[in-house]
Protein backbone atom coordinates (compact mmCIF):
# COMPACT_ATOMS: atom_id res chain seq x y z
CA UNK A 1 0.00 0.00 0.00
CA UNK A 2 1.75 3.14 -1.16
CA UNK A 3 0.80 5.85 1.26
CA UNK A 4 3.02 8.45 -0.88
CA UNK A 5 2.09 9.04 -4.58
CA UNK A 6 3.52 10.81 -6.90
CA UNK A 7 0.78 9.81 -10.09
CA UNK A 8 3.21 11.97 -13.20
CA UNK A 9 6.15 10.26 -13.51
CA UNK A 10 8.11 12.92 -15.97
CA UNK A 11 6.81 16.60 -16.73
CA UNK A 12 8.62 18.44 -19.60
CA UNK A 13 8.28 22.23 -18.91
CA UNK A 14 9.90 25.30 -20.94
CA UNK A 15 12.78 27.15 -19.64
CA UNK A 16 11.15 30.29 -17.86
CA UNK A 17 7.72 28.64 -17.00
CA UNK A 18 6.33 27.16 -13.89
CA UNK A 19 6.77 23.49 -13.01
CA UNK A 20 4.09 22.48 -10.89
CA UNK A 21 4.68 18.56 -9.16
CA UNK A 22 1.94 17.25 -7.27
CA UNK A 23 1.93 14.77 -4.60
CA UNK A 24 -0.86 12.71 -3.42
CA UNK A 25 -0.94 11.02 0.32
CA UNK A 26 -3.30 8.67 2.30
CA UNK A 27 -2.02 8.79 5.81
CA UNK A 28 -3.80 11.67 8.04
CA UNK A 29 -1.42 11.11 10.83
CA UNK A 30 1.47 12.51 8.36
CA UNK A 31 2.28 16.03 9.69
CA UNK A 32 5.47 17.09 7.82
CA UNK A 33 6.34 16.70 4.10
CA UNK A 34 9.53 17.54 1.72
CA UNK A 35 10.34 17.43 -1.17
CA UNK A 36 13.89 15.99 -2.19
CA UNK A 37 15.81 16.44 -5.61
CA UNK A 38 18.19 13.48 -7.34
CA UNK A 39 20.12 13.89 -10.08
CA UNK A 40 21.62 10.62 -12.17
CA UNK A 41 24.23 8.98 -10.21
CA UNK A 42 23.96 11.21 -6.77
CA UNK A 43 21.87 10.69 -3.50
CA UNK A 44 18.27 13.00 -2.86
CA UNK A 45 19.05 16.15 -1.86
CA UNK A 46 16.58 18.16 0.44
CA UNK A 47 15.06 21.00 -1.29
CA UNK A 48 11.93 22.14 0.70
CA UNK A 49 9.76 21.08 3.77
CA UNK A 50 6.24 22.29 4.92
CA UNK A 51 4.70 21.33 8.45
CA UNK A 52 0.97 20.52 8.26
CA UNK A 53 0.08 23.81 10.41
CA UNK A 54 1.07 25.27 7.83
CA UNK A 55 -0.32 25.49 3.69
CA UNK A 56 2.46 27.16 2.28
CA UNK A 57 6.12 27.88 2.66
CA UNK A 58 8.35 29.02 -0.18
CA UNK A 59 12.69 29.00 -0.66
CA UNK A 60 13.41 31.61 -3.60
CA UNK A 61 12.28 29.87 -6.77
CA UNK A 62 10.63 27.05 -4.84
CA UNK A 63 6.88 27.14 -2.91
CA UNK A 64 5.51 23.84 -1.55
CA UNK A 65 1.45 23.84 -1.03
CA UNK A 66 -0.22 21.88 1.40
CA UNK A 67 -4.11 20.98 0.84
CA UNK A 68 -4.71 18.91 4.17
CA UNK A 69 -7.94 18.33 3.14
CA UNK A 70 -7.05 17.19 -0.03
CA UNK A 71 -4.20 15.03 1.39
CA UNK A 72 -2.47 16.99 -1.40
CA UNK A 73 0.72 18.84 -2.18
CA UNK A 74 2.20 20.95 -4.72
CA UNK A 75 5.65 22.09 -5.41
CA UNK A 76 5.89 25.35 -7.89
CA UNK A 77 9.41 26.34 -9.64
CA UNK A 78 9.37 29.55 -10.86
CA UNK A 79 10.78 30.46 -13.25
CA UNK A 80 12.19 26.56 -14.24
CA UNK A 81 15.86 26.79 -15.24
CA UNK A 82 17.65 23.84 -16.76
CA UNK A 83 19.11 23.37 -14.95
CA UNK A 84 16.28 21.72 -12.57
CA UNK A 85 16.11 19.12 -14.82
CA UNK A 86 16.04 16.26 -11.87
CA UNK A 87 13.67 13.53 -10.10
CA UNK A 88 11.62 15.25 -7.69
CA UNK A 89 10.15 12.67 -4.65
CA UNK A 90 7.69 13.96 -2.34
CA UNK A 91 7.96 12.53 1.43
CA UNK A 92 6.01 12.17 4.35
CA UNK A 93 5.98 11.63 7.65
CA UNK A 94 4.06 10.84 10.92
CA UNK A 95 6.35 13.32 13.04
CA UNK A 96 4.81 12.39 16.37
CA UNK A 97 6.65 9.11 15.92
CA UNK A 98 9.93 10.67 16.28
CA UNK A 99 11.72 8.27 14.70
CA UNK A 100 12.91 10.19 11.56
CA UNK A 101 11.48 7.61 8.81
CA UNK A 102 10.06 9.12 5.81
CA UNK A 103 7.80 7.82 3.30
CA UNK A 104 8.87 8.77 -0.41
CA UNK A 105 6.43 8.52 -2.96
CA UNK A 106 8.10 7.06 -6.63
CA UNK A 107 9.59 10.42 -8.12
CA UNK A 108 8.60 12.41 -10.67
CA UNK A 109 11.05 13.34 -13.83
CA UNK A 110 11.19 17.02 -14.81
CA UNK A 111 12.96 17.92 -18.10
CA UNK A 112 13.36 21.63 -18.47
CA UNK A 113 13.86 22.43 -22.08
CA UNK A 114 15.82 25.48 -22.88
CA UNK B 1 35.04 16.86 1.55
CA UNK B 2 31.87 14.33 0.98
CA UNK B 3 29.49 14.94 3.92
CA UNK B 4 27.76 11.06 3.37
CA UNK B 5 29.83 8.49 1.78
CA UNK B 6 29.89 4.99 0.48
CA UNK B 7 31.43 2.38 -0.51
CA UNK B 8 31.64 0.93 -3.40
CA UNK B 9 29.62 2.74 -5.64
CA UNK B 10 28.91 -0.39 -7.27
CA UNK B 11 28.72 -4.08 -6.51
CA UNK B 12 28.65 -6.87 -8.61
CA UNK B 13 28.14 -10.17 -7.10
CA UNK B 14 26.49 -13.75 -7.23
CA UNK B 15 23.91 -15.12 -5.53
CA UNK B 16 24.43 -17.08 -2.10
CA UNK B 17 27.65 -14.48 -1.59
CA UNK B 18 27.78 -12.09 1.54
CA UNK B 19 28.57 -8.59 1.06
CA UNK B 20 28.84 -5.26 2.74
CA UNK B 21 28.49 -1.89 2.02
CA UNK B 22 30.64 1.10 4.35
CA UNK B 23 28.50 4.58 5.16
CA UNK B 24 30.38 7.30 7.01
CA UNK B 25 29.33 10.76 7.54
CA UNK B 26 31.37 13.34 8.69
CA UNK B 27 28.72 16.10 9.61
CA UNK B 28 28.79 15.25 13.46
CA UNK B 29 24.84 14.19 13.24
CA UNK B 30 23.58 11.74 15.75
CA UNK B 31 21.43 9.47 13.26
CA UNK B 32 21.96 7.33 10.16
CA UNK B 33 19.44 5.52 7.53
CA UNK B 34 19.62 2.55 4.98
CA UNK B 35 17.12 3.28 1.84
CA UNK B 36 16.90 0.91 -0.65
CA UNK B 37 16.00 2.01 -4.06
CA UNK B 38 13.76 -0.79 -6.44
CA UNK B 39 13.67 -1.26 -9.68
CA UNK B 40 10.31 0.94 -9.42
CA UNK B 41 11.99 3.68 -8.16
CA UNK B 42 10.54 3.66 -4.74
CA UNK B 43 13.16 4.91 -1.74
CA UNK B 44 12.28 3.01 1.27
CA UNK B 45 13.31 3.14 4.38
CA UNK B 46 15.26 -0.12 6.05
CA UNK B 47 17.08 0.80 8.90
CA UNK B 48 18.12 3.98 11.13
CA UNK B 49 20.29 4.21 14.14
CA UNK B 50 20.75 6.62 16.55
CA UNK B 51 23.72 7.03 18.26
CA UNK B 52 24.50 3.36 17.81
CA UNK B 53 20.99 2.71 18.78
CA UNK B 54 18.79 0.66 16.65
CA UNK B 55 15.48 2.73 16.02
CA UNK B 56 13.48 1.49 13.47
CA UNK B 57 14.03 -1.79 11.72
CA UNK B 58 11.60 -2.10 8.81
CA UNK B 59 10.37 -5.87 7.73
CA UNK B 60 13.84 -6.62 5.83
CA UNK B 61 14.72 -9.89 5.90
CA UNK B 62 16.95 -11.00 8.36
CA UNK B 63 19.89 -12.09 5.95
CA UNK B 64 20.60 -7.72 6.35
CA UNK B 65 22.40 -6.39 9.31
CA UNK B 66 23.21 -3.18 9.86
CA UNK B 67 26.54 -2.29 11.90
CA UNK B 68 27.04 0.71 14.09
CA UNK B 69 30.55 0.99 15.18
CA UNK B 70 30.35 4.59 16.15
CA UNK B 71 27.87 7.24 15.11
CA UNK B 72 29.73 8.41 12.01
CA UNK B 73 29.39 5.26 10.38
CA UNK B 74 26.62 2.46 9.45
CA UNK B 75 27.43 -0.37 7.58
CA UNK B 76 24.90 -2.72 5.72
CA UNK B 77 26.10 -6.43 6.01
CA UNK B 78 23.73 -8.93 3.54
CA UNK B 79 23.93 -12.18 3.69
CA UNK B 80 23.42 -14.90 1.39
CA UNK B 81 22.27 -12.40 -1.07
CA UNK B 82 19.43 -12.86 -3.62
CA UNK B 83 18.40 -11.58 -7.23
CA UNK B 84 15.79 -9.36 -5.86
CA UNK B 85 18.77 -7.54 -3.46
CA UNK B 86 19.59 -5.77 -6.72
CA UNK B 87 18.49 -2.05 -6.00
CA UNK B 88 20.60 0.82 -5.49
CA UNK B 89 21.23 1.17 -1.70
CA UNK B 90 21.31 4.71 -0.26
CA UNK B 91 22.87 5.88 3.51
CA UNK B 92 21.22 8.87 5.10
CA UNK B 93 22.07 11.00 8.22
CA UNK B 94 20.66 13.59 9.90
CA UNK B 95 21.08 16.34 12.74
CA UNK B 96 18.72 14.59 15.07
CA UNK B 97 16.34 11.62 15.35
CA UNK B 98 12.88 13.81 14.40
CA UNK B 99 11.97 13.79 10.46
CA UNK B 100 11.82 17.55 10.80
CA UNK B 101 15.38 17.59 10.37
CA UNK B 102 16.67 17.04 6.97
CA UNK B 103 18.09 13.70 6.03
CA UNK B 104 21.44 14.24 3.92
CA UNK B 105 21.89 11.41 1.48
CA UNK B 106 25.14 9.66 -0.13
CA UNK B 107 25.56 9.31 -3.42
CA UNK B 108 24.29 5.28 -3.46
CA UNK B 109 25.27 2.17 -3.74
CA UNK B 110 24.16 0.03 -7.08
CA UNK B 111 23.85 -3.79 -6.41
CA UNK B 112 23.65 -6.74 -9.08
CA UNK B 113 23.28 -9.60 -7.99
CA UNK B 114 23.53 -12.17 -10.87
Amino acid sequence: DQQVKQNSPSLSVQEGRISILNCDYTNSMFDYFLWYKKYPAEGPTFLISISSIKDKNEDGRFTVFLNKSAKHLSLHIVPSQPGDSAVYFCAASAGSSNTGKLIFGQGTTLQVKP
Amino acid sequence: DTAVSQTPKYLVTQMGNDKSIKCEQNLGHDTMYWYKQDSKKFLKIMFSYNNKELIINETVPNRFSPKSPDKAHLNLHINSLELGDSAVYFCASSRRLYSSYEQYFGPGTRLTVT
